[in-house]
């Protein structure tokens, strides 16, 4: 069974469109994150959710907006896609905050 | 604020060599510090992590990393490595007292290419 799943796995969309990406993780943890890596690899947190309470939020456009439906959720609604939005979104789950984090498998964004 | 630098962006090996990946940090408190590792078009996976005891911190696949808090340094390191260690690596460092000032922080990552 898939720990941290995330859906798409790809997607491929135009400039100004609106688009969501699901992530679910079935280990029981409390938190549950969103980072983002760009074309250098570079991996940068973006949320974190915490029982459902968002706990960190860092500089991050507001067209990007997390919900999160229940402990096992986290989905990342992205509003009026620019092309610097191209990159692989990792949502990544914890028992509890500090402790050992698991990623899911990514999703690759590509706006055109 | 804290910070990771991974002092080197690429290091090409030959199969069965020791390998050494380096990692610094700065932060002005105790620290938790990560390995993990990227196969080429997956997420990541965690190598090994130190959060207090042992300075030597045993991970998956025979990797180990030792932690020096004087240099600020939790380098991984492999005694001989396999072709299926191609990967990137990334070193990360989590810091704060409390639940909303928890962050964890990665470095750029270190591309290892094993070659036969």
């Amino acid at each position: 069974d898939t720990a941290v799943s995330q859906t798409p796995k790809y997607l491929v969309t135009q400039m100004g469109n609106d688009k969501s990406i699901k992530c679910e993780q079935n280990l029981g943890h409390d938190t549950m994150y969103w980072y983002k890596q760009d074309s250098k690899k570079f991996l940068k947190i973006m949320f974190s959710y915490n029982n459902k309470e968002l706990i960190i939020n860092e500089t991050v456009p507001n067209r990007f907006s997390p919900k999160s439906p229940d402990k096992a959720h986290l989905n990342l609604h992205i509003n009026s896609l620019e092309l610097g939005d191209s990159a692989v979104y990792f949502c990544a789950s914890s028992q509890f905050l500090r402790e050992t984090q698991y990623f899911g498998p990514g999703t690759r964004l590509l706006v055109l | 604020a804290q910070s990771v630098t991974q002092l080197d962006s690429q290091v090409p090996v030959f199969e069965e060599a020791p390998v050494e990946l380096r990692c610094n940090y700065s932060s002005s408190v105790s620290v938790y510090l990560f390995w993990y590792v990227q196969y080429p078009n997956q997420g990541l996976q965690l190598l090994l992590k130190y959060l207090s005891g042992s300075t030597l911190v045993k991970g998956i696949n025979g990797f180990e990393a030792e932690f020096n808090k004087s240099q600020t340094s939790f380098h991984l390191r492999k005694p001989s490595v396999h072709i299926s260690d191609t990967a990137e690596y990334f070193c990360a460092v989590s810091e704060g007292s409390g639940g909303s000032n928890y962050k964890l922080t990665f470095g750029k990552g270190t591309l290892l290419t094993v070659n036969p």
